[in-house]
């Protein structure tokens, strides 16, 4: 079983709909979760952070996090074809800025005009 | 100058042969981890440098070395190049202070053939 658990979809929408992205995890150590986005051919770039539960809102993107249910989220409203990329789910243990990121396989999200 | 910066871009190599991956680290950041992502796979921690020294690898072999630079930038070694190891590599960079923030590279392209 891997440590973290996401659906590769690949999801298609259009364009306007609520979003709903999800990955499961097995490490009750986590206590650091993010979410990524990934266009074709670049790098990941951080979407959003949370640190332990709860939620987190940054304009059109909100993250839950639910750690009784080893549970993530990240929505996303009103989408748009912008949003078409890959996201990845990513967590680790321990102090923010050293030791390894354990990411998702990634969900292809399309949105269609 | 801001951001990660990976070279070279895309790189094509025989079975056997020797790879050097390069990485220069986002102004302000001090640490720098490898990250590789075959296709359709969410991005698996290779190893992290912190002060030039290794700070936690992941479960790649020997085979797979690197080196942190007094200026923070970075290389990725690979010897004996297998077919496998064909993926998109990521340099991902951090301060061991400050706030969260992973800024991650566009990455560089390597198929072994």
């Amino acid at each position: 079983q891997k440590e973290v658990e996401q659906d590769p979809g690949p999801l298609s929408v259009p364009e306007g709909a609520i979003v709903s992205l999800n990955c499961t995890y097995s490490n009750s150590a986590f206590q650091y979760f993010m979410w990524y986005r990934q266009y074709s051919r670049k790098g990941p770039e951080l979407l959003m952070y949370t640190y332990s539960s709860g939620n987190k809102e940054d304009g059109r993107f909100t993250a839950q996090v639910d750690k009784s249910s080893k549970y993530i989220s990240l929505f996303i409203r009103d989408s748009q074809p912008s949003d078409s990329a890959t996201y990845l789910c990513a967590m680790k243990v321990g102090s923010s800025n050293t030791g390894k990121l354990i990411f998702g396989q990634g969900t292809t999200l399309q949105v269609k005009p | 100058e801001t951001g990660v910066t990976q070279s070279p871009t895309h790189l094509i190599k025989t079975r056997g042969q020797q790879v050097t991956l390069r990485c220069s680290s986002q102004s302000g950041h001090n640490t720098v981890s490898w990250y590789q992502q075959a296709l359709g796979q969410g991005p698996q921690f290779i190893f992290q440098y912190y002060r030039e020294e290794e700070n936690g690898r992941g479960n790649f072999p020997p085979r797979f070395s690197g080196l942190q630079f007094p200026n923070y930038s970075s290389e990725l070694n690979v010897n004996a190049l297998e077919l496998d190891d064909s993926a998109l590599y990521l340099c991902a960079s951090s301060s061991s202070t400050g706030s969260y923030g992973y800024t991650f590279g566009s990455g560089t392209r390597l198929t072994v053939v």
